[in-house]
């Protein structure tokens, strides 16, 4: 089976950084996404990392660690519009490009 | 490019009554997928489709049926409904580069 781990909450403040962090277990891995969704809107693809190491995408930077089975999303000069909820993905080898979501970490912005 | 796009957006249904969701993509992805998404909680795989003419099961399948008649277009079928099935459905399709594109949400509510 397959499960993930990420905080259900997390709060920072305008201009701030912040870490998301998740863990996973799963019985085949092929890699870990990010998805960013707004109240009431579709998920948006943040980041995906399939090796080992650091991501960098602008203000927003994805890691994992593939023998811990563990990664984190980290947001940079936090935005008022970067609150929103945030969701880890393992993509498992089927070949379809499944995806297995965690539960979501909802981000509040405050001034 | 419109994207991935969703029919209906909001829907009320009478426990045991059907429908059919309609998603099309523009951007000629071989993979598609129907997910559902309750409060609180994460995407859960309800049906893949690995290209035209061919349909899998995810994670939560029952209660549900798929088409891929044309490579465009995913259809989810709800036969009878049920309370449970009450939520909201996000098509996805998906291209080479690990990122899967979302429709913008169909809301069902079964009464």
């Amino acid at each position: 089976g397959q499960s993930l781990e990420q905080p259900s909450e997390v709060t920072a403040v305008e201009g701030a950084i912040v870490q998301i962090n998740c863990t996973y277990q799963t019985s085949g891995f092929y890699g870990l996404s990010w998805y960013q969704q707004h109240d009431g809107g579709a998920p948006t693809f943040l980041s995906y990392n399939g090796l080992d190491g650091l991501e960098e995408t602008g203000r927003f930077s994805s890691f994992l660690s593939r023998s811990d089975s563990y990664g984190y999303l980290l947001l940079q000069e936090l935005q008022m519009k970067d609150s929103a909820s945030y969701f880890c993905a393992v993509r498992g080898r089927t070949g379809a490009n499944n995806l297995f979501f965690g539960t979501g970490t909802r981000l509040t912005v405050i001034p | 490019n419109a994207g991935v796009t969703q029919t209906p957006k909001f829907r009320v249904l009478k426990t045991g009554q059907s429908m059919t969701l309609l998603c099309a993509q523009d951007m000629n992805h071989e993979y598609m997928y129907w997910y559902r998404q309750d409060p609180g909680m994460g995407l859960r795989l309800i049906h893949y489709s690995v290209g035209e003419g061919t349909t899998a099961k995810g994670e939560v399948p029952d209660g549900y049926n798929v088409s891929r008649l044309k490579k465009q277009n995913f259809l989810l079928g709800l036969e009878s409904a049920a309370p449970s099935q009450t939520s909201v459905y996000f098509c996805a399709s998906y291209n080479a580069g690990g990122e899967q594109y979302f429709g913008p949400g169909t809301r069902l509510t079964v009464t």
